[in-house]
């Protein structure tokens, strides 16, 4: 069935380092989402790319959707203590009106 | 983004007891989604909800154990049957709703969670 992957599990960073996040769906997307989960938090939204090779800026977020529309990547730029949270990539089921996410990656900051 | 008020926010229940959870959102949406969220796992959708008919579920889980209610468009509950230790873990809601700006795109939007333990 469909999957989709996410590497990291898991990065513990010093503060003012950068962090990147990878996804990887067995098939074709049309769009990718990510959501940010703060320790005890609910899941939030942050974007959604819909494009091929679209690139989403956030302040220190940078989002990308690659091109065959199967992967895509969240960098952070100068991590601060305010990024720690779980990070999690989601796509579109290829049936049903629902989201497969992905594992998650944890994001740990050093300060 | 919507606004979902989920509660109760966390319990502790007896084996073998049920526990309702409710959702209500602060407008009329078509879908409504149960997730469940165990201890540094994933998302795992348990259920999505229309209004009018009977919830769809997914590989794992079913009516019986977890019944849904969909009365009107704005409001779901979610029980939790007979419940065993299995059970403890963090039960979301969440719609769907477009960036009232358009800017960030279509997103789930979750409630807060139920953080249930069962003893």
């Amino acid at each position: 069935g469909q999957q989709v992957m996410q590497i990291p599990q898991y990065q513990h960073v010093q503060e003012g380092e950068d962090f990147t996040t990878y996804c990887n769906s067995s098939t074709t997307l049309s769009n990718i989402q990510w959501y940010k989960q703060r320790p005890g938090g609910h899941p939030v939204f942050l974007i959604q790319l819909v494009k091929s090779g679209e690139v989403k800026k956030q302040k220190r977020l940078t989002f990308q959707f690659g091109e065959a529309k199967k992967n895509s990547s969240l960098h952070i730029t100068a991590t601060q203590t305010t990024d720690v949270g779980t990070y999690f990539c989601a796509g579109p089921a290829e049936y049903g009106n629902k989201l497969v996410f992905g594992a998650g990656t944890i994001l740990r900051v050093k300060s | 983004s919507a606004v979902i008020s989920q509660k109760p926010s966390r319990d502790i229940c007896q084996r073998g007891t049920s526990l309702t959870i409710q959702c209500q959102v602060d407008s009329q949406v078509t879908m409504m989604f149960w997730y469940r969220q165990q201890p540094g796992q994933s998302l795992t959708l348990i259920a999505t909800a229309n209004q009018g008919s009977e919830a769809t579920y997914e590989s794992g889980f079913v009516i019986d154990k977890f019944p849904i209610s969909r009365p009107n468009l704005t409001f779901s509950t979610l029980t939790v049957s007979n419940m065993s230790p299995e059970d403890s873990s963090i039960y979301l809601c969440s719609v769907v709703r477009r960036d009232r700006e358009s800017k960030l795109g279509y997103g789930y939007t979750f409630g807060s969670g139920t953080r249930l333990t069962v003893v």
